[in-house]
């Protein structure tokens, strides 16, 4: 039941763009996105409830897809400070206890 | 302020010692939750709770035990804590709506057992 994440990691120039991608077996509820820096605990970054939205800010943005039981999430023009492991968390029912994926680890260097 | 906080941050321990590591929010959030982390294996969901006297199993809930006394605190009991529960453990809360909202996440416990 736990998500798959996709790549496992990821190494990148600065400006440069990434997508970190999160699927399921399940039809999903909801999918979550969360960043956790070395160290510290998970950040949120956005949900994405099911209907196939898209939701962003500032340069990080997600979709949904709910026939292909996906999410992606998209970092364009990345800066060092997006450096971390970022988590999808997925529920597969409204209000329903959440999973994570294993992470991907994205290194942005200079 | 709006916060998560866990009780011991670290801690060493051996083999069959009982011990608790507390979870409490400030924010009056419905739902709580116990999560550890082990590399490679991201965050697994220990057991959650979605109000007060309401918990259930998430995926590795074997040589854990919670309880949710009260709104704003949900403990970790290992009652015979062993070598292969060492890992670092987060508690987050969330408010209930139509799907999970954010959760905010304590700042950890590192456990070792011996």
């Amino acid at each position: 039941q736990q998500p798959v994440q996709s790549p496992q990691a990821v190494i990148l120039r600065e400006g440069e763009d990434a997508v970190i991608n999160c699927s399921s077996s399940k039809a999903l509820y909801s999918v979550h996105w969360y960043r956790q820096k070395h160290g510290e605990a998970p950040v949120f970054l956005m949900i994405l409830l099911k209907g196939g939205e898209q939701k962003g800010h500032d340069k990080i943005s997600a979709s949904f897809n709910e026939k292909k039981q996906q999410s992606s999430l998209y970092l364009t023009a990345s800066q060092l400070s997006y450096s971390g492991t970022y988590f999808c968390g997925t529920e597969i029912r409204s209000n329903n206890d959440m999973r994570f994926g294993a992470g991907t680890r994205l290194t942005v260097k200079p | 302020e709006a916060q998560v906080t866990q009780n011991p941050r670290y801690l060493i321990t051996v083999t069959g010692k009982k011990l608790t590591v507390t979870c409490s929010q400030n924010m009056n959030h419905e739902y709580m939750s116990w999560y550890r982390q082990d590399p490679g294996l991201g965050l697994r969901q220990i057991y959650y709770s979605m109000n007060v006297e309401v918990t259930d199993k998430g995926d590795v809930p074997e040589g854990y035990k919670v309880s949710r006394k009260e709104k704003r605190n949900f403990p970790l009991i290992l009652e015979s804590p062993s070598p292969n529960q060492t890992s670092l453990y987060f508690c987050a809360s969330s408010l209930l709506g139509q799907s999970l909202n954010e959760q905010f996440f304590g700042p950890g416990t590192r456990l070792t057992v011996l």
